[in-house]
C-alpha cells in the first residue's frame, strides 16, 4: 500500500519568513496530493491541492510542488503570520482509491 | 461551517456505558469515513463506507461499531471502552469515482474521554 513521509515533524519561523514542508509517497500511481490545514481545536481543512499532471500551485501566499520521479511534493508558505500557526498534513491518493493516506502531520509555529 | 457535522462534540463516558456518535454530510458525497486522532500520532482511518457499504476496516477492535443508514448519515456505536480510545474522533466525506478521488470535507470532531 501507499506510504507517506513527512518532514519536519515541528516547524518554528520567525513571522515574515518563509516555511516549507516535504512529503514523499511510495506508490507512483497516486495522482492526487491534498494539504490540510488544522488549527489548534478545529477540524482538518483542504488549503491546496495538486494532481500529477502539474507540477506547481499557487494560491497567494501558499504553493505546492509535485516531482513525480522523485515521488516528493511540499508546501511552500511565504511571508508568514501568527494565525498560520497551525499543524498541516499531507496526503495522497489514486483515482478510484476513495482511501487517502496522511502524513504524520507538521506542527508550524510562527513567533511573532 | 456546516457541510459536515457531527454530534456530540464533547462526550465523557465510562468503561461501562454505551454511547453514539453521529456525522451527517450536506454536502451530497457518496463516501463517508471515521477517524481517530490522538495527541501527538497521526490520523488512524477506522472506517470506510461507499455508497452505504463498508469497505474498509482497519482492525478496529469490536468495541466500535460504524453504522450507515444512508450516504447522508454516520454512526459510531461505543461499548465498553478503554481509558486509551480517548481522543477526538472525525467524520469525514468525500466525493469518489471511478477516475478520480476529490478531497475530504472534515466536520468538526467529538472529544472523547473514557473514565
Amino acid at each position: 500500500g501507499e506510504n507517506v513521509e513527512q518532514h519536519p515533524s515541528t516547524l518554528s519561523v520567525q513571522e515574515g519568513d518563509s516555511a516549507v514542508i516535504k512529503c514523499t509517497y511510495s506508490d507512483s500511481a497516486s495522482n492526487y496530493f491534498p494539504w490540510y490545514k488544522q488549527e489548534l481545536g478545529k477540524r482538518p481543512q483542504l488549503i491546496i491541492d495538486i494532481r500529477s499532471n502539474v507540477g506547481e500551485k499557487k494560491d497567494q501566499r501558499i504553493a505546492v510542488t509535485l516531482n513525480k520521479t522523485a515521488k516528493h511534493f511540499s508546501l511552500h508558505i511565504t511571508e508568514t503570520q501568527p494565525e498560520d500557526s497551525a499543524v498541516y498534513f499531507c496526503a495522497a491518493s489514486k483515482g478510484g482509491s476513495y482511501i487517502p493516506t496522511f502524513g504524520r502531520g507538521t506542527s508550524l509555529i510562527v513567533h511573532p | 461551517e456546516t457541510g459536515v457535522t457531527q454530534t456530540p462534540r464533547h462526550l465523557v463516558m465510562g468503561m461501562t456505558n454505551k454511547k453514539s456518535l453521529k456525522c451527517e454530510q450536506h454536502l451530497g458525497h457518496n463516501a463517508m469515513y471515521w477517524y481517530k486522532q490522538s495527541a501527538k500520532k497521526p490520523l488512524e482511518l477506522m472506517f470506510v463506507y461507499n455508497f452505504k457499504e463498508q469497505t474498509e476496516n482497519n482492525s478496529v477492535p469490536s468495541r466500535f461499531s460504524p453504522e450507515c443508514p444512508n450516504s447522508s448519515h454516520l454512526f459510531l456505536h461505543l461499548h465498553t471502552l478503554q481509558p486509551e480510545d480517548s481522543a477526538l474522533y472525525l467524520c469525514a466525506s468525500s466525493q469518489v469515482s471511478s477516475g478520480a478521488t476529490e478531497t475530504q470535507y472534515f466536520g468538526p470532531g467529538t472529544r472523547l474521554l473514557v473514565l
